[in-house]
């Protein structure tokens, strides 16, 4: 079974400063998706970025972007320029990618918190 | 337009009642899904349905019955409720189950908190 593991509950940065967040994940598949989800107190799931295990460059999304290590199976989130409203409980999660099952496998997050 | 919904979003009750969520998606989606997330914020798949059809259904009590009468809905009813069943249950569709090249996003409801007395 695939497992996704968050070794920081909490982290915190400088407004302004750089932050990655850690995730590593365990598999035997070859392909499958890997995800940073964002959940502001709001509740809300965001979706931030997404990465394709079969394409060798990490996504970015704006002041987002991985880094991402398929054979150490590693997945980390790195956010630029944080601003206050990055503060949220951040989720790593892993999807298989063919097969019969659809569902996310959440890591158990990191909390991130801003200081202005 | 909200493209998941559940209702309601908050849920107090007391112990051994019986209870309903729903979830309702306009996406034209045929898979949904529902999620629980502990005190602990940990988030977990409970089931999950294509095509009105039981797909997942992960070591969860038989207290929880999933049903969907449609394509748009699932719902979520919780016999006898627990302590132990406060948490926040999420509801989130996506179009297919496997992933392939043509990824389809899976879209999040705004979560319901059940809390037990």
């Amino acid at each position: 079974a695939q497992t996704v593991t968050q070794s920081q509950p909490e982290m915190s940065v400088q407004e302004a400063e750089t932050v990655t967040l850690s995730c590593t994940y365990d598999t035997s598949e070859s392909d499958y998706y890997l995800f940073w989800y964002k959940q502001p107190p709001s509740r809300q799931m965001i979706l931030v970025i997404r990465q394709e295990a079969y394409k060798q460059q990490n996504a970015t999304e704006n002041r987002f972007s991985v880094n991402f290590q398929k054979a150490a199976k590693s997945f980390s989130l790195k956010i630029s320029d944080s601003q206050l409203g990055d503060a949220a409980m951040y989720f790593c999660a892993y999807r298989n990618y063919g097969g019969s099952q659809g569902n996310l496998i959440f890591g158990k997050g990191t909390k991130l918190s801003v200081k202005p | 337009d909200t493209a998941v919904s559940q209702t309601p979003k908050y849920l107090v009750t007391q112990m051994g009642n019986d209870k309903s969520i729903k979830c309702e998606q306009n996406l034209g989606h045929d898979t949904m899904y529902w999620y629980k997330q502990d005190s602990k914020k940990f988030l977990k798949i409970m089931f999950s349905y294509n095509n009105k059809e039981l797909i997942i259904n992960e070591t969860v009590p038989n207290r929880f019955s999933p049903k969907s009468p449609d394509k748009a809905h699932l719902n979520l009813h919780i016999n006898s409720l627990e302590l132990g069943d406060s948490a926040v249950y999420f509801c989130a569709s996506s179009q297919g189950l496997a992933g392939g090249p043509n990824y389809n996003e899976q879209f999040f409801g705004p979560g319901t908190r059940l809390t037990v007395l």
